[in-house]
């Protein structure tokens, strides 16, 4: 099936850096999620974006839903150990509710050394 | 429970076996959701309930695939026949409101490994 194609696949980074991964897609998206997966558990909503060109932050997390809706990027600031995990984006073609599915991305994953 | 929960977390069954994986959703979510991950990739859509009512179903990658929710709660995806590509990682989630932009919540997953 269709997913998104998020970049870089994986990275490694110190601690205290910044961190920036994106997502794009061919077909326009209404709204816009990240969500970050550790091993063995399921995804963990992060940041949720609903307008074009709409700029969200949650602590050290900053994320943009692009003008065109054919992309997202996800910022970490500061990144500390707890921060390594599987960063997916998703996308929902519906523009309002939920009751529809999401089409994910392929996953960036982020290792972060001391 | 506080969170969505799944059953068994663990399933090693033999090619051509029959499998049936448990999501008990957060109590009174409407909607409910199952997605299949394989290694390395993101979850894909499989099918998705409204209450009882199973309103998509497209994603359900042959008809050996059988998902249900009778009671508008707990809910059963069944593996027919098991193949090796059916190993994955299976996910439920539920969400409460349908209407609003209110996001599901995602169970810990039960990891089926066909040998």
């Amino acid at each position: 099936g269709q997913q998104l194609n998020q970049s870089p696949q994986s990275m490694f980074i110190q601690e205290g850096e910044d961190v920036s991964m994106n997502c794009t897609s061919s077909s326009i998206f209404n709204t816009w999620l990240w969500y970050k997966q550790d091993p063995g558990e399921g995804p963990v909503l992060l940041i949720a974006l609903y307008k074009a060109g709409e700029l969200t932050s949650n602590g050290r997390l900053t994320a943009q839903f692009g003008i065109t809706r054919k992309d997202s990027f996800l910022n970490i600031s500061a990144s500390i150990p707890s921060d390594v995990g599987i960063y997916f984006c998703a996308g929902r073609k519906v523009s309002t509710g939920t009751a529809s599915k999401l089409t994910f991305g392929t996953g960036t994953r982020l290792q972060v050394t001391l | 429970g506080a969170g969505v929960s799944q059953s068994p977390r663990y399933k090693v069954a033999k090619r051509g076996q029959d499998v049936a994986l448990r999501c008990d959703p957060i109590s009174g979510h409407v909607s409910l959701f199952w997605y299949q991950q394989a290694l390395g990739q993101g979850p894909e859509f499989l099918t998705y309930f409204q209450n009882e009512a199973q309103l998509d179903k497209s994603g359900l990658p042959s008809d050996r695939f059988f998902a249900e929710r009778p009671e508008g709660s707990v809910s059963t995806l069944k593996i027919q026949r098991t193949q090796q590509e059916d190993s994955a990682v299976y996910l439920c989630a539920s969400s409460f409101f349908v209407a609003v932009n209110t996001e599901a919540f995602f169970g810990q997953g039960t990891r089926l490994t066909v040998v």
